[in-house]
């Protein structure tokens, strides 16, 4: 079993609808978690970071972590056709090795 | 525009060529790492520097040979590559290497050819 696993099947939606992310791990010592974006051909970008269980809004964006379920989620609200890039999660535990996911492509479609 | 800067974006070299990939941040961040991200697939790590000395080396093949100047570069040596070797090159810092707290800046990568 990876220690993280993210269905890296692309996602297509209509522009306005909400994306929906998620990852699940199976290490209990992760503590810290983020999404990067990446676009084409561009390094990935530090999309969200948290690392308690809960939620964090940052504006169109909510990133959700459920420690006990060791299950964390992404959303997207009123996506952009600007938001159609390649979505990592990431985490990483008492030292800064970040085990990535497969990656999901997101298309908006406008 | 990211923080962290590297250069070039783009290099194509042969299989006996001696090029070297360049990084720069200027966060004041004190672990340096160099990736390795192939088509379609996450990062792999390939080193990682902790105030300018060697941490990790994830069995990297010897051809590719790190160095860190200073405390804001960080440069990837590359001899004798394979065409297996081909790859966007990711560079990255973050405060430190230790704590765990610490997350990775990436920057645009260098996206090389090996003929």
């Amino acid at each position: 079993q990876k220690e993280v696993e993210q269905d890296p099947g692309p996602l297509s939606v209509p522009e306005g609808a909400i994306v929906s992310l998620n990852c699940t791990y199976s290490n209990s010592a992760f503590q810290y978690f983020m999404w990067y974006r990446q676009y084409s051909r561009k390094g990935p970008e530090l999309l969200m970071y948290t690392y308690s269980s809960g939620n964090k809004e940052d504006g169109r964006f909510t990133a959700q972590v459920d420690k006990s379920s060791k299950y964390i989620s992404l959303f997207i609200r009123d996506s952009q056709p600007s938001d159609s890039a390649t979505y990592l999660c990431a985490m990483m535990g008492g030292n800064n090795r970040l085990a990535f996911g497969k990656g999901n492509q997101v298309v908006v479609i406008p | 525009d990211t923080e962290v800067t590297q250069t070039p974006k783009h290099l194509v070299m042969g299989m006996t060529n001696k090029k070297s990939l360049k990084c720069e941040q200027h966060m004041g961040h004190r672990a340096m790492y160099w990736y390795k991200q192939k088509a379609k697939k996450p990062p792999e790590l390939m080193f990682v520097y902790s105030y300018e000395k060697l941490s990790i080396n994830e069995s990297v093949p010897s051809r590719f040979s790190p160095e860190c100047p200073n405390s804001s570069l960080l440069n990837l040596h590359l001899h004798a590559l394979q065409p297996e070797d081909s790859a966007l090159y990711l560079c990255a810092s973050s405060e430190s290497w230790t704590g765990g707290n610490q997350p990775q800046h990436f920057g645009d990568g260098t996206r090389l050819s090996i003929l």
